[in-house]
């Protein structure tokens, strides 16, 4: 079973900020958090990764809370072409072997 | 570069058939990991090879095989095909202690 809570659905305005929340209660230390996002037919794409501090790059910010139970995917300003499902990830690292819950699918709105 | 390529991207078999999928691996990496999507699912992991040796196994039974090449692709083989091994096949290719990246799959449909 997936060790993560995730909303199964949400819903956000073009060019607002989208916050995808997870919950890892049972995440353990030497666990990482990831996020992929999932296009219709497509391959799960990856979006970012973080084990504590909060993580920015290109595409995405990763906010961890400070008891890492909880984390929150932040996508600054959301497109259309961001309509995907994103699935919420823990992991070991160096394990790459990822147990997909059914995340959530984020619907982005003209 | 060419990233996780995986071959082919549509395919039709017949139940008691036997199919095999192909995975390159993104330039760099060494690992290859197999997972199965059904409708409407997330990816289910299948197997990981490393060093041309299976390495994990997911809860699938003895009809789902792989190989490693030397040159770190890969291929997944199901005998006897039911049908509820139609699904979207993924690829995925880490370096050995690195994020996986997924290819865009192969969709089998089992008749």
């Amino acid at each position: 079973d997936a060790k993560t809570t995730q909303p199964p659905s949400m819903d956000c305005a073009e060019g607002r900020a989208a916050n995808l929340p997870c919950n890892h209660s049972t995440i353990s230390g030497n666990e990482y958090v990831y996020w992929y996002r999932q296009i219709h037919s497509q391959g799960p794409q990856y979006i970012i990764h973080g084990l504590k501090n909060n993580e920015t790059n290109e595409m995405a910010s990763l906010i961890i809370t400070e008891d890492r139970k909880s984390s929150t995917l932040i996508l600054p300003h959301a497109t259309l072409r961001d309509t995907a499902v994103y699935y919420c990830i823990v992991s070991v690292w160096g394990y790459s072997t990822l147990t997909f819950g059914k995340g959530t699918m984020l619907l982005v709105s003209p | 570069d060419a990233g996780v390529t995986q071959s082919p991207t549509h395919l039709i078999k017949t139940r008691g058939q036997q199919v095999t999928l192909r995975c390159s691996p993104k330039s760099g990496h060494d690992t290859v990991s197999w997972y199965q999507q059904a409708l409407g699912q997330g990816p289910q992991f299948i197997f990981q090879y490393y060093e041309e040796e299976e390495r994990q196994r997911g809860n699938f039974p003895d009809r789902f095989s792989g190989h490693q090449f030397p040159n770190y692709s890969s291929e997944l083989n199901v005998n006897a095909l039911l049908l509820g091994d139609s699904a979207l096949y993924l690829c995925a290719s880490s370096s050995g202690s690195g994020t996986a990246f997924f290819g865009q799959g192969t969709r089998l449909t089992v008749v």
